[in-house]
């Protein structure tokens, strides 16, 4: 298995522009979760899904950010428009049905924003 | 709510065992674990107990649980500069269904030659 594949890898952008960033989850996995990661704030949740549904939102920082999951194999997270303080690694996550199970999430390598 | 708590920084000598504590607050949690994280990398799930457990081995790694407690521990023997890295302790949320985990905020092992 390819794993979770996450594009780009590292993306620079002017204060201002749109960023998409996108995530194809590993094959069979119906949970997916998008997280940033920064030095001051560690490893933080923003959104997650349960069959390509939003279940909590409550990480997301702003309105500025967005995520959508149109089907099992594509979800992308945008920042429309970017700030520096954007700037992080962002991941992606997926895991299988959460009931009664190890529940092991399996991430991407990452996408490094940086917003100048 | 849910919260996850380590220590930030943990130095050793190669050779030498390491040991990564992390202490939970929800005790409904069914499973707790340990992802490496390497340097640019994503997160690496290393191992992972079920809560009926309280030890368990896997070659160089040893986890040790202590539910009344609420405390969870990575040892890693014969440490080796490979294993230098950021280890995240994680326990599912218990609150609900949803595969939710919970994250410490990450220690830095630093394996000096």
């Amino acid at each position: 298995d390819a794993g979770v594949i996450q594009s780009p890898r590292h993306e620079v952008t002017e204060m201002g522009q749109e960023v998409t960033l996108r995530c194809k989850p590993i094959s069979g996995h119906n949970s997916l979760f998008w997280y940033r990661q920064t030095m001051m704030r560690g490893l933080e949740l923003l959104i997650y899904f349960n069959n390509n549904v939003p279940i909590d939102d409550s990480g997301m920082p702003e309105d500025r950010f967005s995520a959508k999951m149109p089907n099992a194999s594509f979800s992308t997270l945008k920042i429309q428009p970017s700030e520096p303080r954007d700037s992080a690694v962002y991941f992606c996550a997926s895991s299988r049905r959460p009931q009664n199970t190890k529940n092991i999430q399996y991430f991407g390598a990452g996408t490094r924003l940086s917003v100048l | 709510g849910e919260d996850v708590e380590q220590s930030l920084f943990l130095s050793v000598r190669e050779g030498d065992s390491s040991v990564i504590n992390c202490t939970y607050t929800d005790s409904s949690s069914t499973y707790l674990y340990w992802y490496k994280q390497e340097p640019g990398a994503g997160l690496q799930l290393l191992t992972y107990i079920f809560s009926n457990m309280d030890m368990k081995q896997d070659q160089r790694l040893t986890v040790l649980l202590n539910k009344k407690d609420k405390h969870l521990s990575l040892r890693i023997a014969d440490t080796q500069t490979g294993d230098s890295a950021i280890y995240f302790c994680a326990e599912r949320d218990g609150s609900s269904n949803t595969g939710k985990l919970i994250f410490g905020q990450g220690t830095t092992l630093q394996v000096k030659p």
